[in-house]
């Protein structure tokens, strides 16, 4: 079955403490991205990779890291996480096609991440 | 910039056809018209997206006016599953490389 997957879905955490959100997909899309969701804020990207070893900023990149060493995996990393990142967090996969035209993409479940 | 204007909330009959309005007054020429829905705190889903014809697909039907100025999603026989907030978007292709920006979108509610 296509799919993205997301871990952890649920994660709380304190001020400072390093974590990783996990994201993987096996329908070998070249591009991936990163958003978080927030209450009138809607959707906004954090990072994009449009293939291993490609990555760029989104809108709001400050405070995470990404990185593309395969394919399937687009890591986001939080070094240091403060309570304004305490988010829903979406990771998302397509093909460089779709990504352009902004049509389908694949998106996971979601990592709703709370910092205390 | 709001580039796009839409209800803020819809019911709709389960069975019926759900008619969701979008203005797009400002639209250009290279602009297309996308629509997306979120179901709740699930990530959002392509609907369907057009340029000046009238598109449909398995989901949707899309119809767009001939001046271009607004647009109609017609989910053609709405279950308790389309409840979900949907997004009007208009931007050219290839802009904004595979980023998704909305709205407030419009929130329908599906009832029995």
């Amino acid at each position: 079955e296509a799919q993205v997957t997301q871990n952890p879905r649920y994660l709380i955490t304190v001020t400072g403490k390093k974590l990783t959100v996990t994201c993987s997909q096996n329908m070998n899309h070249e591009y991936m991205s990163w958003y978080r969701q927030d209450p009138g804020l809607g959707l906004r990207q954090i990072y994009y990779s449009m293939n291993v070893e490609v990555t760029d900023k989104g809108d709001v990149p400050e405070g995470y890291k990404v990185s593309r060493k395969e394919k399937r995996n687009f890591p986001l990393i939080l070094e240091s996480p403060s309570p304004n990142q305490t988010s829903l967090y979406f990771c998302a996969s397509s093909t460089l096609e779709q990504a352009g035209g902004h049509e389908t993409q694949y998106f996971g479940p979601g990592t709703r991440l709370l910092v205390l | 910039d709001a580039k796009t204007t839409q209800p803020t909330s819809m019911d709709c009959a389960e069975g019926r056809a759900a008619n969701l309005p979008c203005n797009h007054s400002t639209i250009s020429g290279n602009e297309y018209v996308y629509w997306y829905r979120q179901i709740h705190s699930q990530g959002p889903q392509y609907i369907i997206h057009g340029l000046k014809n009238n598109e449909t697909n398995e989901m949707a039907s899309l119809i767009i006016t001939e001046d271009r100025k607004s647009s109609t999603l017609i989910l053609p026989h709405a279950t308790l599953r389309d409840t979900a907030v949907y997004y009007c978007i208009v931007r050219e292709r290839y802009d904004s490389w595979g980023k998704l920006q909305f709205g407030a979108g419009t929130q329908v509610v599906v009832t029995p």
